[in-house]
């Protein structure tokens, strides 16, 4: 994998279901994995910051985790609220600096009542 | 504390134009990037500046081009617009790093290129 991939590209859920998704990645050259949420008009926010193989990172009602060896990590949403909605974008720097991430094109959550 | 903020909201020009674009980072912050979002695609990075100097440059023609000012805030300029310039333009800050710091961005400016 030559650039950062997501999957699904959109998920339509209802309040109170879990859901996850997933982020494939280069394997080799690994310096982190960034997760970021993006609201309608508004900013993307950072979530996680992720390092090491085997990490897992949790704010409140979402957690991550991450294999670096295999390239993917995994975004999980645990009853999902209608404030999760909005785009989850996880980047990842090919230089080791992570202002030139290279982001995929993230997953488009809605989550209805 | 003010976050990153960037101007103007939205610009609308016509081709063979040219825009400036302003951001201004993060208290305390010194690093500060672009990237362009098009249409149904994720951030792509066009260029970073650290100290005043282009750092990294994304694949980006040279009609793009940027400055940072001592105060660490950027312009980001875009000459002879196209129709394909069309897009979101976010700015974003962080400190100088090693690929682990956060990236904090501003609410990105709108162009429209008729």
């Amino acid at each position: 994998i030559l650039n950062v991939e997501q999957s699904p590209q959109s998920l339509h859920v209802q309040e109170g279901d879990s859901t996850n998704f997933t982020c494939s990645f280069p394997s080799s050259n690994f310096y982190a994995l960034h997760w970021y949420r993006w609201e309608t008009a508004k900013s993307p926010e950072a979530l996680f910051v992720m390092t090491l193989n085997g990490d897992e990172k949790k704010k409140g009602r979402i957690s991550a985790t991450l294999n670096t060896k295999e390239g993917y990590s995994y975004l999980y949403i645990k009853g999902s609220q209608p404030e999760d909605s909005a785009t989850y974008l996880c980047a990842f720097p090919l230089t080791g600096t992570a202002s030139k991430l290279t982001f995929g094109t993230g997953t488009r959550l809605q989550v209805t009542l | 504390d003010a976050g990153v903020t960037q101007s103007p909201t939205h610009l609308i020009k016509t081709r063979g134009q040219q825009v400036t674009l302003r951001c201004s980072p993060k208290s305390g912050h010194d690093t500060v990037s672009w990237y362009q979002q098009a249409l149904g695609q994720g951030p792509q990075f066009i260029f970073q500046y650290y100290e005043e100097e282009e750092r990294q440059r994304g694949n980006f023609p040279d009609r793009f081009s940027g400055h940072q000012f001592p105060n660490y805030s950027s312009e980001l300029n875009v000459n002879a617009l196209l129709l394909g310039d069309s897009a979101l333009y976010l700015c974003a800050s962080s400190l100088i790093g090693q690929g682990r710091e956060k990236l904090f961005f501003g609410s990105g400016t709108q162009l429209s290129v008729l």
